[in-house]
């Protein structure tokens, strides 16, 4: 099942923030973000894992409600080097042997001067 | 640059056809990760290596297949290609059996005439 991002597209002047959502319907294991910069390849930014470790990227941060089996991206004070397409990718519990992340269809951040 | 290397960057090709995509991992990783990305539409997984093995396999088609060589670079073989196959194809690599934090490759795009 995908996750639904939300909003799916959101533009912010410099220094603004932004928060991007993720939800499944889903027993979740772990969150993924990435961000992908048009013609470019994504990147990693966040894991989140259920029990609460996370591993991130500065100025970025992030949550993840295990219980609503939802995850939200905080972009704070926002620069243009932030715009690009933000894709949370999550992996369902108890699919041992079959781990795989299944990415929502993004949420484009566009940030203007 | 990721580390993680694809080959070709474009591939123009016709219906019914068969193509090989190759993907050479970061070093010291054993997971790759290939994905299927068309005009505006998200990342969707296809199939992971590691180590050789294959380890979870997402909405690949019969008639793609992939598998992982003892130097540890990944190919994937789509044949009998149709024009929905027209996409921007991913691999990734990871260190981890599990799909964390994942190094995206610059992509194939292929296109089907």
């Amino acid at each position: 099942q995908q996750p639904v991002q939300s909003p799916q597209a959101v533009i912010l002047r410099e220094g603004e923030d932004a928060v991007i959502n993720c939800s499944s319907s889903k027993a979740l294991y772990s969150v993924h973000w990435y961000r992908q910069k048009h013609g470019e390849a994504p990147v990693f930014l966040m894991i989140l894992l259920k029990g609460g470790e996370q591993k991130g990227h500065d100025k970025i941060s992030a949550s993840f409600n295990e219980k609503k089996q939802q995850s939200s991206l905080y972009l704070t004070a926002s620069q243009l080097s932030y715009s690009g397409t933000y894709f949370c990718g999550t992996e369902i519990e108890y699919l041992w042997g079959n781990e795989k992340l299944t990415f929502g269809t993004g949420t484009r951040l566009t940030i203007i001067p | 640059d990721s580390g993680v290397t694809q080959t070709p960057k474009h591939l123009i090709t016709a219906t019914g056809q068969r193509v090989t995509l190759r993907c050479s991992p970061r070093s010291g990783d054993l997971s790759v990760y290939w994905y299927q990305q068309s005009l505006d539409q998200g990342l969707q997984f296809l199939i992971q290596y590691y180590n050789g093995e294959e380890r979870a396999k997402g909405n690949i088609l019969e008639r793609f297949s992939a598998q992982q060589f003892p130097d540890l670079h990944s190919e994937l073989n789509l044949s009998s290609l149709e024009l929905g196959d027209s996409a921007l194809y991913f691999c990734a690599s990871s260190v981890e059996v599990r799909p964390y934090e994942q190094y995206f490759g610059p992509g194939t795009r292929l296109t089907v005439t």
